[in-house]
């Protein structure tokens, strides 16, 4: 299958501070990318879709100007949690399709944020 | 409000047996459905996608679906205890754009 790297894969910071995570297509061109949050033993929740070169989607309830979304390349799309705080430690996953025939979502290996 | 249920288990199977992971949803114009498997902290690990009514093979895993009842199962044969997981069924709506709605997962125990 397609291959999707997320850096970094853990992160610790201080609250207040801001954490940067990215994603990457690594074979294939992704014009979109989904980022999701997964808290302990609970489902995916998708947060936004990432469109490469427009502005990003947002779910209801997730807040825009914290959760920063940049898709500035068809490979690329960084998710910025600013001023982070402790309720926003969790599992942050991002997945992106290859497009064409395939419409299957392949997704990175998670980022594990943990706000002290 | 599109909504995936799955029982989240856990399901616990003898090792050689038949593992049957269920999944309804409430979007009748849904058209692609999926299953992934999770290990515990890392991310979905696509297994099997199934895009029309009955069954679709590969390898152990079977999966099938039914549109007129909202319903798609996953079947493992001759389960391993390295298919000790949870398994999210996801849907999405078909077509290019592939916002997939999650189901909260079935954690499945296979007992050596």
């Amino acid at each position: 299958g397609a291959v999707v790297s997320q850096h970094p894969s853990r992160v610790i910071c201080k609250s207040g501070t801001s954490v940067k995570i990215e994603c990457r297509s690594l074979d294939f061109q992704a014009t979109t990318m989904f980022w999701y949050r997964q808290f302990p033993k609970q489902s995916l929740m998708l947060m936004a879709t990432s469109n490469e070169g427009s502005k990003a989607t947002y779910e209801q309830g997730v807040e825009k100007d914290k959760f920063l979304i940049n898709h500035a390349s068809l490979t690329l799309s960084t998710l910025t949690v600013t001023s982070a705080h402790p309720e926003d430690s969790s599992f942050y996953i991002c997945s992106a399709i290859p497009g064409g025939m395939n419409t299957e979502a392949f997704f990175g290996q998670g980022t594990r944020l943990t706000v002290v | 409000q599109k909504e995936v249920e799955q029982n989240s288990g856990p399901l616990s199977v003898p090792e050689g047996a038949i593992a049957s992971l269920n999944c309804t949803y409430s979007d009748r114009g849904s058209q692609s459905f999926f299953w992934y498997r999770q290990y515990s902290g890392k991310s979905p690990e696509l297994i099997m996608s199934i895009y029309s009514n009955g069954d679709k093979e590969d390898g152990r895993f079977t999966a099938q679906l039914n549109k007129a009842s909202q319903y798609v199962s996953l079947l493992i044969r001759d389960s391993q205890p390295s298919d000790s997981a949870t398994y999210l069924c996801a849907v999405g709506p078909g077509g290019g754009y592939q916002k997939v709605t999650f189901g909260t997962g079935t954690k499945l125990q296979v007992i050596p």
